[in-house]
């Protein structure tokens, strides 16, 4: 499983709010990634950190934000939570090789109300 | 940017036939393409990849064949078996780059 784990695995909030969602990893990856998976779309690239407080946006950041203050820890955040980002989220890492080989976290199932 | 296409996006198979699994890409600078099986559930797992130096590649029972000059790739099964039943992504990426490009997937059914 590469080291990666995510918290919470679940979680269900209420329009407005904002919620956090935490990715991890033991074994010191340079790359971290957040995706959103949802039935029609695979997986799409929210944001993603090549080192320590250094992040970039993928194909559908608005409404995220991101930090990354130490290594291990990569943090997507949802300001205000909305509908339409009722989604299962998922965290990856890459080994940092010159092909991009990435492995997944076991993912967050995130419900807003 | 890149883009990936995956077909069929359902294949329902009987046990012990072949399925294949066909993507298209559209950046011609891409070199590296992996595929990844996800279980109800569970998270997506690196099953095979290919680097545009090789045509084919091939692991047991799944096999993957490259052509650079159409820009597509495919996943093979042979011998499938029901627990091959799960949600197949391909996607792509350039050397030294930082982003894989997914495709839509496909939900592959075996049938005993």
């Amino acid at each position: 499983d590469a080291g990666i784990t995510q918290s919470p695995r679940h979680k269900v909030t209420e329009t407005g709010t904002p919620v956090t969602l935490r990715c991890h990893q033991t074994e010191n990856h340079r790359y971290m990634y957040w995706y959103r998976q949802d039935p029609g779309h695979g997986l799409r690239l929210i944001h993603y950190s090549y080192g320590v407080k250094d992040t970039d946006k993928g194909e559908v950041s608005d409404g995220y934000s991101v930090s990354r203050s130490k290594t291990e820890d990569f943090l997507l955040t949802l300001e205000s939570a909305t509908s339409s980002q009722t989604s299962v989220y998922f965290c990856a890492i890459s080994k940092g090789s010159s092909y991009n080989e990435q492995f997944f976290g076991p993912g967050t199932r995130l419900t807003v109300l | 940017g890149e883009n990936v296409e995956q077909h069929p996006s359902t294949l329902s198979v009987q046990e012990g036939d072949s399925a294949v699994i066909k993507c298209t890409y559209s950046d011609s600078a891409s070199n590296y393409f992996p595929w990844y099986k996800q279980e109800l559930g569970k998270r997506p797992q690196l099953i095979i990849d290919i680097r545009s130096n090789v045509g084919e590649k091939k692991d047991q029972r799944i096999a993957v064949t490259l052509n650079k000059t159409a820009k597509h790739f495919s996943l093979h099964i042979t011998e499938t078996q029901p627990e091959d039943s799960a949600v197949y992504f391909c996607a792509a990426s350039k050397e030294r780059t930082d982003k894989l490009i997914f495709g839509t997937g496909t939900r592959l059914q075996v049938f005993p």
